[in-house]
């Protein structure tokens, strides 16, 4: 059954330095989506990405947040200067079409030091 | 501003007993309502979804869960639960306006099993 990989699985990173989180999603999949949820809380929305685009962003997610679909396969989530609350495990997600079930790789936990 | 209140933070149930986990959302229009799963370390696994047509709807794992648009709920069941169902179970729902596509979750419900 294809499935949403993340890589890496876990990532410790000294606070100001860049990070690049790293997913594959579903091959015919259309949609695509970054979440995080920090130790202990809910899952919280980042953006979702359609065409080359941001559609829909939260307010958590700004200047320091970027994504990319740098070729076919991969998106990605830039972290510019990373903060000590950016500490959170992250979860990418895809859906085939836009009013359709996201399916969630099973996230790459950051801790920033 | 959609929002989902799953008032139990914590459900221990014995193996073989009954389980239903609550979940209350607010949206302005017809939800697209989820139930997800998580297990220790692992990511996020859909259990069972509402878009419309029937109200009760079956998910993988024989879980059940019955959408009331009166009550504004959507809550989990399971008849008989298994060790293996210990997890943290997440009600989600989904808001599709202004080309974007975002879930929006619950705080969670953790399940404890006792044998």
């Amino acid at each position: 059954e294809p499935e949403v990989t993340q890589t890496p699985s876990h990532q410790v990173t000294q606070m100001g330095q860049e990070v690049i989180l790293r997913c594959v999603p579903i091959s015919n999949h259309l949609y695509f989506y970054w979440y995080r949820q920090i130790l202990g809380q809910k899952v919280e929305f980042l953006v979702s990405f359609y065409n080359n685009e941001i559609s829909e962003k939260s307010e958590i997610f700004d200047d320091q947040f970027s994504v990319e679909r740098p070729d076919g396969s991969n998106f990605t989530l830039k972290i510019r200067s990373t903060k000590l609350e950016d500490s959170a495990m992250y979860f990418c997600a895809s859906s085939e079409f836009f009013r359709e079930t996201q399916y969630f790789g099973p996230g790459t936990r950051l801790l920033v030091l | 501003a959609q929002s989902v209140t799953q008032p139990d933070i914590h459900i221990t149930v014995s193996e073989g007993a009954s389980l239903e986990l609550r979940c209350n959302y607010s949206y302005g229009a017809t939800p697209y309502l989820f139930w997800y799963v998580q297990s220790p370390g692992q990511g996020l696994q859909l259990l069972l979804k509402y878009f419309s047509g029937d109200t009760l709807v079956q998910g993988i794992k024989g879980f059940e869960a019955e959408f009331k648009r009166s009550q504004s709920s959507f809550n989990l069941r399971k008849p008989s639960v298994h060790w293996s169902d210990a997890a943290e179970y997440f009600c989600a729902v989904g808001s599709f306006t202004g080309g974007g596509n975002k879930l929006t979750f619950g705080t969670g419900t953790q399940l404890k099993v006792e044998l």
